[in-house]
């Protein structure tokens, strides 16, 4: 059964700093990865899709990346800003797992100014 | 808006009262999945819809709980006799088949409050 586990569960950090938040896997037979963000009582926001055959992926000031051997992923925010401040998830697809996404328990980030 | 929409967005019953809940995926989208979330966790994956197939289950789909797709367009899930233990955010979500990789996007959510 694959198990995703988000580290650290949350974070503080001040405005303008560059940060990672660290996503692990058990089975490394996976489809993609997807990062998502939450804001507080809403849905989620698709971030950066990973396929199991890229490497990383970057969108702005975000970047993703996916070492799937080693069962891996990490999503690197640059220049933090206070607007950046949410829950992120990072979600897996396997490949015996039909079309279903396995969730982490996410990372809370707080950002202040 | 051409995201995914869910309807209601909060709903407060008390136990044992039947509710339904509705999802319109994006429209050029054929699979549509459900998941629940409870607090503090990450979303779990209920149930998945490819056209108005029902492809693939969760053990946590108890009996009390059935999807339907019926023309493959908008979802409903009802949750029949409601627990105070389904208390959850429900979240819909949608993908293309054909797009890219099967990126799943999310509508808002629907909040249940069991009292």
């Amino acid at each position: 059964k694959q198990e995703v586990t988000q580290i650290p569960a949350a974070l503080s950090v001040p405005e303008g700093e560059n940060l990672v938040l660290n996503c692990s896997f058990t089975d490394s037979a996976i489809y993609n990865l997807q990062w998502f963000r939450q804001d507080p009582g809403k849905g989620l926001t698709s971030l950066l899709l990973i396929q199991s055959s890229q490497r990383e992926q970057t969108s702005g000031r975000l970047n993703a990346s996916l070492d799937k051997s080693s069962g891996r992923s990490t999503l690197y925010i640059a220049a933090s800003q206070p607007g950046d401040s949410a829950t992120y998830l990072c979600a897996v697809r396997g490949e015996t797992s039909g079309s279903r996404l396995t969730f982490g328990e996410g990372t809370q980030l707080t950002v202040n100014p | 808006d051409t995201g995914v929409s869910q309807d209601p967005r909060h709903k407060i019953t008390k136990r044992g009262q039947n509710v339904t809940f509705r999802c319109d995926p994006i429209s050029e989208h054929n699979r549509l999945y459900w998941y629940r979330q409870t607090l503090g966790q990450g979303p779990e994956f209920l149930t998945y819809f490819q056209n108005e197939a029902q492809l693939e289950k969760s053990r946590l789909l108890s009996d009390r709980f059935s999807a339907e797709r019926p023309k493959g367009s908008f979802s409903t899930l009802e949750i029949q006799r409601t627990e105070q233990g389904d208390s959850a955010m429900y979240l819909c979500a949608s993908s293309s088949q054909t797009g890219t990789y099967n990126e799943q996007f999310f509508g808002p959510g629907t909040r249940l409050t069991v009292l």
